[in-house]
């Protein structure tokens, strides 16, 4: 089992469409829960970081996590055509020397 | 801020030639950098830690005599494919996050990516 699942998709909504993104870990000692955009060809880029659990906002979306279930989610609402990228999940232990693991990643289509 | 520059973007090389890669973080600080390897579709995988002032920590079943890291500053990590072989195509992408700004506890930044660099090897 991996430390860390991601459905690999592809996702494909349409634009204005409520997107949930999700992964799931089974590492208990994960406290830092990331989430990235990758545009193709491209590096990741931050989107959203949480510390343990308890949910975030940043504009259009909304990044969750359930320590006691081992699971993340990611929201975007009124999702547009541009959101189109692989989202990958990440996640680390508490220490500085923890690595940090990430999901395979979704691809993501938004349909004009 | 937290911006990781990462050059060259693209390079074609021959069979057989050395490939070297830069990694600078622009407007902090890193001490430790992280090098990845990302095949199409494929999520990142771990090749090694860049650690500034001491040698790379690399992940298993990497060849650090393949893939050379100095970390010779704290804003600047190389990575060097030493005799380039097709299956050594990919994209590479740096990442580092800033010092923390106090002693109590972990990192209080996450990790910031470059913009890879897709190597070629004809």
């Amino acid at each position: 089992q991996k430390e860390v699942e991601q459905d690999p998709g592809p996702l494909s909504v349409p634009e204005g469409a409520i997107v949930s993104l999700n992964c799931t870990y089974s590492n208990s000692a994960f406290q830092y829960f990331m989430w990235y955009r990758q545009y193709s060809r491209k590096g990741p880029e931050l989107l959203m970081y949480t510390y343990s659990s308890g949910n975030k906002e940043d504009g259009r979306f909304t990044a969750q996590v359930d320590k006691s279930s081992k699971y993340i989610s990611l929201f975007i609402r009124d999702s547009q055509p541009s959101d189109s990228a692989t989202y990958l999940c990440a996640m680390s232990g508490y220490s500085s020397a923890s690595k940090i693991i990430f999901g395979s990643g979704t691809r993501l289509s938004i349909r004009p | 801020g937290a911006v990781v520059s990462q050059h060259p973007s693209w390079v074609i090389c021959k069979s057989g030639t050395s490939v070297k890669i830069e990694c600078r973080s622009l407007d902090f600080q890193a001490t430790t950098m992280f090098w990845y390897r990302q095949f199409p579709k494929q999520s990142l995988m771990l090749m090694a830690t860049s650690n500034e002032g001491s040698k790379a920590t690399y992940e298993q079943g990497v060849e650090k005599d393949k893939f050379l890291i100095n970390h010779a500053s704290l804003t600047l990590s190389t990575l060097t494919v030493t005799s380039a072989h097709p299956e050594d195509s990919s994209f590479y992408i740096c990442s580092a996050y800033p010092m923390p700004e106090d002693s109590i506890g972990s990192y209080n930044s996450p990790l910031h990516f470059g913009n890879g660099t897709r190597l070629t090897v004809t």
